[in-house]
């Protein structure tokens, strides 16, 4: 079974600060994906790494995949309140397209 | 992406009834939806594959004849949570796949009492 370790899983941290969320496997993922949940509503696709090594922004947020595609990282510069919620990365298993998804980290941003 | 939507978003059933949620995928033809369980304070955990046409296929641990799925159209599947119970009460989500990527409904609340 495919597991993906998400840590922290609980941040609070003061508006304009940086911070990094870790998602850690030992299994090698085709492809993996960063959500984002707020509180009653389905997770929202921040982002898709599929290469190795791979970085993606979106404002302020940037996104790594790891080389050897079993680790991915979320960085946020000078964090907002409105980056408040439920962070969730998500590895697509080699053949098998379905979601392994890790434990979420559940972000807090004070003003 | 794609656009998926559920139905209803909240439901209250009394123990012992069944409860039907529909999802339909709106812009794009899906051969293949997902569903997921996820508890309060907790990440989602997928409970079956729903395939166009034929059965869907569980993951281990979930009742097949208790979350009965069916898949008769490219648009819609629906998830039949049948004889429930107060632990069947869950946020109950789907999702379809394009590529990569998969997008998600806004989720159903189950409340059983």
């Amino acid at each position: 079974t495919q597991l993906l370790e998400q840590s922290p899983q609980f941040l609070s941290i003061q508006e304009g600060e940086n911070l990094t969320v870790y998602c850690n496997s030992s299994s090698v993922f085709s492809s993996l994906q960063w959500y984002r949940q707020e509180p009653g509503e389905g997770p929202v696709l921040l982002v898709t790494v599929v290469t190795g090594g791979e970085v993606k922004k979106l404002k302020r947020l940037t996104f790594q995949f790891g080389d050897a595609r079993k680790d991915s990282s979320l960085h946020i510069t000078a964090a907002q309140p409105g980056d408040t919620g439920l962070y969730l990365c998500a590895g697509d298993s080699q053949g098998a397209q379905k979601l392994v998804f890790g434990q979420g980290t559940r972000l807090t941003i004070n003003p | 992406g794609a656009v998926v939507s559920q139905h209803p978003s909240r439901v209250i059933c009394k123990s012992g009834t069944s409860v039907k949620i529909e999802c339909r995928s709106l812009d794009f033809q899906a051969t293949t939806m997902f569903w997921y369980r996820q508890f309060p304070k907790q990440s989602l955990m997928l409970m079956a594959t729903s395939n166009e046409g034929s059965k869907a296929t569980y993951e281990q641990g979930v009742e097949k004849d208790k979350f009965l799925i069916n898949h008769a159209s490219l648009t819609l599947s629906t998830l039949t949570v049948t004889s429930a119970h107060p632990e069947d009460s869950s946020f109950y989500i789907c999702s379809t796949r394009s590529g990569f990527e998969q997008y998600f409904g806004p989720g159903t609340r189950l409340t059983v009492t």
